[in-house]
């Protein structure tokens, strides 16, 4: 049974330049959340994805905007980066179940984002 | 505003000790909360949680307490093994409004020590 995964790993992008991270829920699961965990702090609520929409969004600007595919696959876009951009990058996926997704959300091992 | 807090950036136990991880948070929203064990280079793994409407929940070695009063929780590894030396995050959320984007603290290093 897979479990959630995300590419690429590693990537190095120049300030102003955009970039598109991608993830893959774990087998089962069709929500799939985004999270933004720079370093010495704990991940930050980017948004969540469900039914192909964004469901929730937490305190990021616009440049941060996201898809979900019919497969339950999702992508992360960022426009016009930023020094402060770098970070690791971690995608979530849970089920949804009366309208809330499953309390445990399950973690893929995040991409690496260098802004330089 | 930070609404989940864990201020213990390191903690150092023996092994075969008790390690305690500490948690306090701010919202009163919160009705459920995680916590999460990250080892380098790999994604946060879930290890267990609590409801707000318990005050203890415990799976093998592990135990976590709320006090909703206090608006804190703990986390208690008994005993504790080397491989529990990872970075531990503490996570909360709020299910009234049907949201269920998790709020983090900055986790809290715990090393065991032979």
């Amino acid at each position: 049974d897979a479990g959630v995964t995300q590419s690429p790993t590693h990537l190095i992008k120049t300030r102003g330049q955009q970039v598109t991270l991608r993830c893959s829920p774990k087998s089962g699961h069709d929500t799939v959340s985004w999270y933004q965990q720079a370093l010495g702090q704990g991940p930050q609520f980017i948004f969540q994805y469900y039914e192909e929409e964004e469901r929730q969004r937490g305190n990021f600007p616009d440049r941060f905007s996201g898809h979900q595919f019919p497969n339950y696959s999702s992508e992360l876009n960022v426009n016009a980066l930023l020094l402060g951009d770098s970070a690791l990058y971690l995608c979530a996926s849970s089920h949804i179940t009366g309208g809330l997704s499953s309390y445990e959300q399950y973690f893929g091992p995040g991409t690496r984002l260098t802004v330089t | 505003d930070q609404q989940v807090k864990q201020n213990s950036p390191s903690l150092s136990v023996q092994e075969g000790r008790i390690s305690i991880l500490n948690c306090d948070y701010t919202n009163s929203m919160f009705d459920y909360f995680l916590w999460y064990k990250k080892y380098p280079a790999e994604g946060p793994t879930f290890l267990i949680s609590i409801s707000s409407i318990k005050d203890k929940n415990e799976d093998g070695r592990f135990t976590v307490f709320l006090n909703k009063s206090a608006k804190h929780l703990s986390l208690h590894i008994v005993p504790s093994q080397p491989g529990d030396s990872a970075v531990y995050f503490c996570a909360a959320r709020a299910t009234g409004g049907g949201a269920d984007g998790l709020t983090f603290g900055k986790g809290t290093h715990l090393i065991i020590q032979p």
